[in-house]
């Protein structure tokens, strides 16, 4: 199985930084590596497929990178509504995986 | 609007059984390959199973293989899961999602259900 490890595991930063989660796969998964967030109490939602790819509706301060087994989450200046926790999933092959989580607070 | 509403969660005892529901709306439900990933409360996400758009293929993680059993009915846009001989680690809440591209194979999750809870008591 492959697997996915995110960083930091929590990160605490204010209104306005910019922010990067960090996604590494123990193999090679091209391209095929997706974004969620979730909030507290309710279903994850994509924000990035493919990589780089941005879900319809989610605000341009998303943006994803990386291929191969190193990917980046970048939030370009953090919202109020941004607070939240962030996962990583691999599609490249079965069982998916996703990493741990990473939890953004507020500082 | 794409809709998944999750039923038949709740309360079963240790080796029990429970049968889950997805009900979907909103899109061509045979087009599109189907998941379930599940949340153990305070964890992480764990991808469970996913079934192809034409039910020909079916995937399971390890840490279910031989007792869950996913399916659909495409006549009644509805995805199911039969879970046999729970285990305490099995309780979690249990989303379904709509693959977000392919009929035949896993990519994203796009959207989830709204979850719904199993627990397993000894």
């Amino acid at each position: 199985d492959i697997q996915m490890t995110q960083s930091p595991s929590s990160l605490s930063a204010s209104v306005g930084d910019r922010v990067t989660i960090t996604c590494r796969a123990s193999q090679s998964i091209s391209r095929s590596l997706n974004w969620y967030q979730q909030k507290p109490g309710k279903a994850p939602k994509v924000l990035i497929y493919v990589a780089s790819s941005l879900q319809r509706g989610v605000p341009s301060r998303f943006s994803g990178s990386g291929s191969g087994t190193d990917f980046t989450l970048t939030i370009s200046s953090l919202q109020p509504e941004d607070f939240a926790t962030y996962y990583c999933q691999q599609s490249y092959s079965t069982p998916s995986t996703f990493g741990q989580g990473t939890k953004l607070q507020i500082k | 609007e794409v809709q998944l509403l999750e039923s038949g969660g709740g309360l079963v005892q240790f080796g029990g059984s429970l049968r889950l529901s997805c009900a979907a709306s909103g899109f061509t439900f045979s087009s599109y390959a189907m998941s379930w990933v599940r949340q153990a409360p305070g964890k992480g996400l764990e991808w469970v199973s996913a079934i192809s758009g034409s039910a020909g293929s079916t995937y399971y993680a390890d840490s279910v293989k031989g007792r869950f059993t996913i399916s659909r009915d495409n006549s009644k846009n509805t995805l199911y899961l039969q879970m046999n001989s729970l285990r305490a680690e099995d309780t979690a809440v249990y989303y379904c999602a709509k693959g977000g591209y392919s009929s035949s194979s896993v990519d994203w999750f796009d959207p989830w259900g709204q979850g719904t809870l199993v627990t397993v008591s000894s």
